[in-house]
């Protein structure tokens, strides 16, 4: 199974910081790599699919990138609205794996 | 609008079956690959089984094979989860998911709850 390693686990910034989460896949998995935000008491909202588009009415302050099996999801300018766990999840072959998690906050 | 409800949840003891619903509106249901997505209470998520839009392919989570099966009935709009044998490791909270044309999960459900406790 391809594990999909997170970090951080937890992350605190302030209104307007930017903001950088990352995901480790254990071998290549391409662009299949998609980010996900859950807030609290609700299902999970795709954010980026294919490692760096942007899903349809999610604000323009988050994107994502890759280097090779690195994926980062930056949201630029946090707003309150933006918190919550935040998940990777590689698509690239079954089982499909998601990471472990970001838990983030406001300072 | 994309909508997906599941149904069927409850506490029920270890050892003993549960069938899950997902009654899927606003899309064909029949041209997408669907998912079932678990998630126990406070942790992370699981991705738990996988069925095709004509139920060619179907995979499952080493935790749940033998013991879980996914179905669909397309013309009901409507995906299935039979769990039997039923462990308290098996309680969370499950989700629906639409499998994207990117293959992942574009759209969820608001999840159904199942307990395993005696």
């Amino acid at each position: 199974d391809i594990q999909m390693t997170q970090s951080p686990a937890s992350l605190s910034a302030s209104l307007e910081e930017i903001v950088t989460i990352t995901c480790q896949a254990s071998q290549d998995i391409g662009n299949w790599l998609a980010w996900y935000q859950q807030k609290p008491g609700k299902s999970p909202q795709l954010l980026i699919y294919g490692a760096t588009s942007l899903a349809d009415g999610v604000p323009s302050r988050f994107s994502g990138s890759r280097s090779g099996t690195q994926y980062s999801l930056k949201i630029s300018r946090l707003q309150v609205e933006d918190i919550g766990i935040y998940y990777c999840l590689q698509a690239y072959s079954a089982p499909l794996t998601f990471g472990s998690g970001t838990k983030l906050e406001i300072k | 609008e994309v909508q997906l409800v599941e149904s069927g949840g409850g506490l029920v003891q270890p050892g003993r079956s549960l069938k899950l619903s997902c009654v899927a509106s606003g899309f064909t249901f029949s041209n997408y690959g669907m998912n079932w997505i678990r998630q126990a209470p406070g942790k992370g998520l699981e991705w738990v089984a996988y069925i095709s839009s004509g139920s060619s392919y179907i995979y499952y989570a080493e935790t749940v094979k033998g013991r879980f099966t996914i179905s669909r009935d397309n013309a009901k709009n409507t995906l299935y989860l039979q769990m039997t044998s039923l462990r308290s490791e098996d309680t969370a909270l499950y989700y629906c998911a639409r499998r994207s044309t990117t293959e992942d999960f574009d759209y969820w459900g608001q999840g159904v709850m199942v307990t395993v406790s005696s």
